[in-house]
């Protein structure tokens, strides 16, 4: 089956620095990478959607200019949390849409990278 | 605009059935799925359903659609300890890279 990585599962940092996390699905290739955050007990929220070669397009409310999205590969994605602040604190999940086949129907999600920013 | 709810806690004894509800709004939606969450881990997809289906079975898993009240209902039968977690119902009409929309997920609790 598909699989999408991201590393780090997990990360502490101090307020202030930036924070760099990788989405990368495995053995399919994926022109769309959506971002999504996921506040305690609270559902996923959209930040981004992110196409290979091309600028991310943000939902209403996301900072771009504060949550950076690179998609550079059909395989990788980027999110960089710039100038992080404790509020940025919470759990960052990105999934990968197939290009085509089988699995046109179908988003696989990354494990989920935890962020925590002291 | 898109909206997907659910109940937000559901609490059965192992054995028994469990049934998770959830309603959207949009008519537009062409794929409907569930998701299930273990503490601290991404998303598992368990199944999806095309909209012009009413039904769909998996082994232990029942997915009923009503399209024209627009429910979506997740039997789990002979629910086990192991299925305690979030589920997620989640919809996305048919445009080319279009997100999923989430409910807010019904935390699920079986008891021995």
């Amino acid at each position: 089956g598909a699989v999408v990585s991201q590393h780090p599962s997990r990360v502490i940092c101090k307020s202030g620095t930036s924070v760099k996390i990788e989405c990368r699905s495995l053995d399919f290739q994926a022109t769309t990478m959506f971002w999504y955050r996921q506040f305690p007990k609270k559902s996923l929220m959209l930040m981004a959607t992110s196409n290979e070669g091309s600028k991310a397009t943000y939902e209403q409310g996301v900072e771009k200019d504060k949550f950076l999205i690179n998609h550079a590969s059909l395989t990788l994605s980027t999110l960089t949390v710039t100038s992080a602040h404790p509020e940025d604190s919470s759990f960052y999940i990105c999934s990968a849409r197939a290009s085509g086949g089988r699995s046109y129907n179908e988003q696989f999600f990354g494990p989920g990278t935890r962020l925590t920013v002291l | 605009g898109e909206d997907v709810e659910q109940s937000l806690f559901l609490s059965v004894r192992e054995g028994d059935s469990s049934v998770i509800n959830c309603t959207y709004t949009d008519s537009s939606s062409t794929y409907l799925y569930w998701y299930k969450q273990e503490p601290g881990a991404g998303l598992q997809l368990l199944t999806y359903i095309f909209s012009n289906m009413d039904m769909k079975q998996d082994q232990r898993l029942t997915v009923l659609l009503n399209k024209k009240d627009k429910h979506l209902s997740l039997r789990i039968a002979d629910t086990q300890t192991g299925d305690s977690a979030i589920y997620f119902c989640a919809e996305r009409n048919n445009q080319a890279g279009t997100a999923l929309i989430f409910g807010k997920g019904t935390t699920l609790s079986v008891s021995s």
